[in-house]
């Protein structure tokens, strides 16, 4: 089985750093993503992470732990438009995506 | 031009009835799937084909059954509804069914059953 823990919810403030949790226990790994939601519109994909380590995109940045279970999303420079909610979502098998709950962000001026 | 649509947008119906929602994208991606995302807002797996072929067929009541009449399109055909299938429905694709590919997801449906 999976399970897949993030915060409900996050506010932060323009122009600000915020970083975003994802802890999870897993059977299987094949990667792990990150997909931004805003109200009412469709899940985009944001960030991939196969390998231990800080893969860097523009503002946004996210972290692997293979051996903690453990992910973040970093996102700098924080404007109005980032706030969503950011699914964190476990590859165990296959193209099979197990998603989280999702953290709502808030961005405040 | 949209990548991947889904119709319609919107549905109400009434308990009992039998629906339909469907899926087309036009990214030349040979796997597509289905996700229900409940008012908690959590997505979840229905379905993937991969080339008109099921791949993926998670714990769903068999009045749900996906229909793939070629690559392009994967609909979703919904028997005798019930208040528990209101929820906003989701379709994706993939360029292949292995971990790596990002998905590309439709719009939503947003299903309510009264």
């Amino acid at each position: 089985g999976q399970n897949i823990d993030q915060p409900t919810e996050m506010t932060a403030t323009e122009g600000a750093i915020v970083q975003i949790n994802c802890t999870y226990q897993t059977s299987g790994f094949n990667g792990l993503f990150w997909y931004q939601q805003h109200a009412g519109e469709a899940p985009t994909f944001l960030s991939y992470n196969v390998l231990d380590g800080l893969e860097e995109k523009g503002r946004f940045s996210s972290f692997l732990s293979r051996s903690k279970g453990y992910s973040y999303l970093l996102l700098k420079e924080l404007q109005m438009k980032d706030s969503a909610s950011y699914l964190c979502a476990l590859n165990n098998a296959g193209n099979m995506l197990t998603f989280g709950g999702g953290t709502r962000l808030m961005v405040k001026p | 031009d949209t990548a991947v649509s889904q119709t319609p947008k919107y549905l109400v119906t009434q308990m009992g009835n039998d629906k339909s929602i469907k899926c087309e994208q036009n990214l030349g991606h040979d796997t597509m799937y289905w996700y229900k995302q409940d008012s908690k807002k959590f997505l979840k797996i229905m379905f993937s084909y991969n080339n008109k072929e099921l791949i993926i067929n998670e714990t769903v009541p068999n009045r749900f059954s996906p229909k793939s009449p070629d690559k392009a399109h994967l609909n979703l055909h919904i028997n005798s509804l019930e208040l528990g299938d209101s929820a906003v429905y989701f379709c994706a694709s993939s360029s292949g069914p292995f971990p790596s590919y990002e998905q590309y997801f439709g719009p939503g449906t947003r299903l309510t059953v009264t």
